[in-house]
């Protein structure tokens, strides 16, 4: 199965700033990775799927992007509410797999 | 309003079984396949299984594979999950959740999901 690594574990930074979340794959996985949004007490939230497409309401400050088997979320200004946990999943082939996780939290 | 409910959850023995629903609403349930994903504190998001829209594809993880079965009754716009030799790993958070794309063989992406329920095995 395909192990997707997600670094780092957890990112301190403040509202206003930039983030930049990684995601790598131990195989390649083409351009079928998705990537969620998690705050607790919530179901996983869709953000980008296929690397680089925006899901259905969400803001223009969440991009994705891929370079071989390295993936990357970045949000470009950070708001209050994105602070929450970030997971990214393949959909290549069978077994779907998502990666580990990136807690995002507040500085 | 797109809406998955899940129901069925609780506490079981180990050795039980249990089995969990998903209604719903808000979308043509029969044309799209459907999974079930769990989230454990320690081991974060697990995929567990996926049924296409006409149930005539199925896709288990091997964890759960010859313990679990995945269903659908598309005339009750409901999917199923039945859950036999559970142990204490199997305590979870169960969630279902929507292919974005149609009917065919889709590994995710996930674009709607469920609040989720709860499953807890312990003696």
């Amino acid at each position: 199965e395909i192990v997707l690594t997600q670094s780092p574990a957890t990112l301190s930074l403040s509202p206003g700033e930039g983030a930049t979340l990684s995601c790598r794959a131990s195989q390649s996985v083409g351009s079928y990775l998705a990537w969620y949004q998690q705050k607790p007490g919530q179901p996983p939230r869709l953000l980008i799927y296929d690397a680089s497409n925006r899901a259905t309401g969400i803001p223009a400050r969440f991009s994705g992007s891929r370079s071989g088997t390295d993936f990357t979320l970045t949000i470009s200004r950070l708001e209050p509410e994105d602070f929450a946990v970030y997971y990214c999943q393949h959909r290549n082939n069978w077994p779907v797999t998502f990666g580990q996780g990136t807690r995002l939290e507040i500085k | 309003q797109v809406r998955l409910v899940e129901s069925g959850g609780g506490v079981v023995q180990p050795g039980g079984s249990l089995r969990l629903s998903c209604t719903a609403s808000g979308f043509s349930f029969s044309s799209y396949g459907m999974h079930w994903v769990r989230q454990t504190p320690g081991k974060g998001l697990e995929w567990m299984t996926f049924l296409r829209s006409d149930s005539n594809e199925q896709q288990y993880a091997d964890f759960v594979k010859g313990r679990f079965t995945i269903s659908r009754d598309n005339s009750k716009n409901t999917l199923y999950l039945q859950m036999n030799s559970l142990s204490a790993e199997d305590t979870a958070v169960y969630y279902c959740a929507k292919n974005r794309e149609g009917p065919g063989s889709y590994a995710g992406p996930f674009d709607i999901w469920g609040q989720g329920t709860m499953v807890t095995v312990s003696s």
